[in-house]
């Protein structure tokens, strides 16, 4: 039983252009989401974060948002960079980082 | 070292082997974690520590599987009798207390 899904294993967005990157969960417990970025060879690196009081977060290029009638969070990043390209993995919690429950993941990209 | 280091990096076992997968901290970090990830999937939760006290460990799979942090830095995950389906990346992360985690790059095991 997946409670975390990236629905979509790729995307390919051209540089400068929005990337738009979807995660659906299913447990109504999880209060905290997080989105992280892997390049090959590396282990996962924290991207930005969410709580469930907040609907948006934004860091520089990235921001998250979430829908919780939805259960639904989205990763924009704009504009993209080749330095994007990466695999994108969605996360959730019911109550901070110490466990967390991943998704299958999404291939970003960037054409330049 | 700077990051999460993790050993060794690529380990080939026969089935029915124990394996013993080392994993070194960030310095001063107090929460260490342990995941797994299949071919295709994202991490998955196996147990945490914080200092020397494994707080949870509902993710291990079967009693094959066992986890320690003697000193509080330091942490051994252990395999017995590895079987198969036990083939897949190890990934180690370290945090300092309920903050983001920083994983290491992995040990990728193949059980033959």
């Amino acid at each position: 039983d997946q409670q975390v899904k990236q629905n979509s294993p790729s995307l390919s967005v051209q540089e400068g252009r929005i990337s738009i990157l979807n995660c659906d969960y299913t447990n109504s417990m999880f209060d905290y989401f997080l989105w992280y970025k892997k390049y090959p060879a590396e282990g996962p690196t924290f991207l930005i974060s969410i709580s469930s009081i907040k609907d948006k977060n934004e860091d520089g290029r990235f921001t998250v948002f979430l829908n919780k009638s939805a259960k639904h969070l989205s990763l924009h990043i704009v504009p993209s960079q080749p330095g994007d390209s990466a695999v994108y993995f969605c996360a959730a919690s019911d109550g901070g980082n110490e466990k967390l429950t991943f998704g299958t993941g999404t291939r970003l990209t960037i054409i330049p | 070292g700077a990051g999460v280091s993790q050993s060794p990096r690529y380990k080939v076992t026969k089935r029915g082997q124990d394996v013993a997968l080392r994993c070194d901290p960030i310095s001063g970090h107090v929460s260490l974690y342990w995941y797994r990830q299949a071919l295709g999937q994202g991490p998955e939760f196996l147990t945490y520590f914080n200092y020397e006290a494994q707080q949870d460990k509902s993710g291990l799979p079967n009693d094959r599987f066992s986890a320690e942090r003697p000193e509080g830095s330091i942490s051994t995950l252990t395999i017995q009798r590895t079987e198969q389906r036990d083939s897949a990346m190890y990934r180690c992360a370290s945090s300092p207390r309920n903050e983001k985690l920083f994983f290491g790059s992995g040990t990728q095991l193949s059980v033959l």
